[in-house]
């Protein structure tokens, strides 16, 4: 399967500090992309990196992508109790329109 | 902004019975996606549609139909529903004409029982 896997799976931190995630996926990709879940809603895009960039930024959230590695981390500085959901990576088929999405971690923030 | 929109939020059935999801959504996106999404499992691909009248199979289409008789509007059909699908239902739609790998646009889901 190609599918994502994030880490850690969930992760607690106060308000204020950064939360970082991870994920890991097996095959080449044209982009990976970075989706949130606030609980009970649909998924949100955040931010797309294509495979020949090595970081990208948008606003609060820092995305790095190491395609040697197959890793990406999504990296949410000075985090907020309004940033509490599930998050996940997704990879693409190559091809074109199949995105595969991980399991998601789950992050809670502390007011 | 994109909106997509998922005729229920919940939905109580019996096994057995054929089940319709509905999604539509308002930005003329030519792609649109029917996942679900169970805990620890993440989201899988059910079918997907490039255009109208167009489907392709995903991960796990067993045991679903789709039709797309429509640009706007998703169909997700349950033929038999059984225990097993109960489940959180995602519908996705993402343009074609800025190429592929395009953002996904979610609704909100319809969280299904079968009984």
């Amino acid at each position: 399967s190609q599918q994502g896997e994030e880490d850690p799976q969930a992760l607690s931190i106060q308000e204020g500090e950064n939360a970082t995630m991870n994920c890991s996926y097996k095959t080449s990709i044209n982009n990976l992309q970075w989706y949130r879940q606030n609980s009970g809603r649909g998924l949100v895009h955040l931010i797309l990196i294509r495979s020949n960039e090595r970081e990208k930024h948008s606003g609060r959230l820092r995305v790095t992508l190491d395609t040697s590695k197959k890793s990406s981390s999504l990296l949410i500085t000075a985090s907020r109790a309004a940033d509490t959901a599930s998050y996940f990576c997704a990879t693409d088929n190559f091809t074109g329109n199949q995105f595969y999405f991980g399991t998601g971690t789950s992050l809670t923030v502390i007011p | 902004d994109v909106k997509v929109t998922q005729s229920s939020r919940y939905l109580v059935k019996r096994t057995g019975e054929k089940v319709f999801l509905e999604c539509v959504q308002d930005m003329d996106h030519e792609n649109m996606f029917w996942y679900r999404q169970d805990p620890g499992l993440g989201l899988r691909l059910i079918y997907f549609s490039y255009d109208v009248k167009m489907k392709e199979k995903g991960d796990i289409p067993e045991g679903y139909s789709v039709s797309r008789e429509k640009k706007e509007r998703f169909s997700l059909i349950l033929e038999s529903a059984s225990t097993n699908q109960t489940s959180m239902y995602l519908c996705a739609s993402s343009p074609w004409d800025r190429g592929p790998n395009q953002p996904q646009h979610f609704g909100d889901g319809t969280r299904l029982s079968i009984l």
